[in-house]
């Protein structure tokens, strides 16, 4: 079984600076893939950016990067010069037998303006 | 416009009454899927289908009931033997291929039982 883990239920970031929102997970797979999603207050699911676990390298989406590391089976999302439009539920998950996708609770961000 | 639809966007259920959920894509994926969303709950996967005229439980499949009759279609009914349906319920689909293809999500069906 899969288990995504998300420990912070909210963090605030002023505008302009840098966030880090944490994930922890555990998985049985040995190929298998993680994501970040978006859930603004219109409710629409939204990918922000994905991992494939056997690449080492993080993957980086304009102001959006991931500090993945896999023996800590840690999966940190970092949002630079953060906008009142990052403002939304971020949750954050990984694939499983027949790609199903384990989430975790999310965390609430707000930008302070 | 090729995406992901659902239906209604706000439904009102009394008690003891089967209710069903539409969910539509057009982007031609074989994959599709039901979450429940709770607050503080995250994502639960209800039931999954991968294919026409197949699906498979997911986590907390108890009280609902799916089909997949057509590629386009997998309609979620929520049963009197839900006991506690009022949730937010999202539907996505998949393209095939590898695990790394995202889930494309619909607008959700905020359901609520009076």
């Amino acid at each position: 079984a899969q288990t995504v883990t998300q420990s912070q239920p909210e963090m605030s970031v002023q505008e302009a600076e840098t966030v880090t929102l944490s994930c922890t997970y555990d998985t049985s797979e040995s190929d298998y893939y993680l994501f970040w999603y978006k859930q603004p207050p219109s409710r629409q699911m939204i990918l922000v950016i994905r991992q494939e676990a056997y690449k080492q390298q993080n993957a980086t989406e304009n102001r959006f990067s991931v500090n993945f590391q896999k023996a800590a089976k840690s999966f940190s999302l970092k949002i630079s010069d953060s906008q009142l439009g990052d403002a939304a539920m971020y949750f954050c998950a990984s694939t499983g037998a027949n790609s199903k996708l384990t989430f975790g609770k999310g965390i609430t961000l707000s930008v302070r303006p | 416009d090729g995406g992901i639809t659902q239906s209604p966007k706000y439904l009102f259920r009394k008690e003891g009454q089967n209710v069903t959920l539409s969910c539509e894509q057009n982007l031609n994926h074989d994959a599709m899927y039901w979450y429940r969303q709770d607050p503080g709950q995250g994502l639960r996967l209800i039931y999954y289908s991968q294919i026409v005229n197949d699906f498979q439980k997911g986590d907390i499949a108890e009280g609902y009931s799916v089909s997949r009759e057509k590629k386009e279609s997998f309609p979620l009914t929520v049963t009197s033997a839900q006991k506690n349906p009022t949730a937010f319920y999202l539907c996505a689909s998949r393209a095939p291929g590898q695990g790394g293809n995202e889930q494309f999500f619909g607008p959700g069906t905020r359901l609520t039982v009076l």
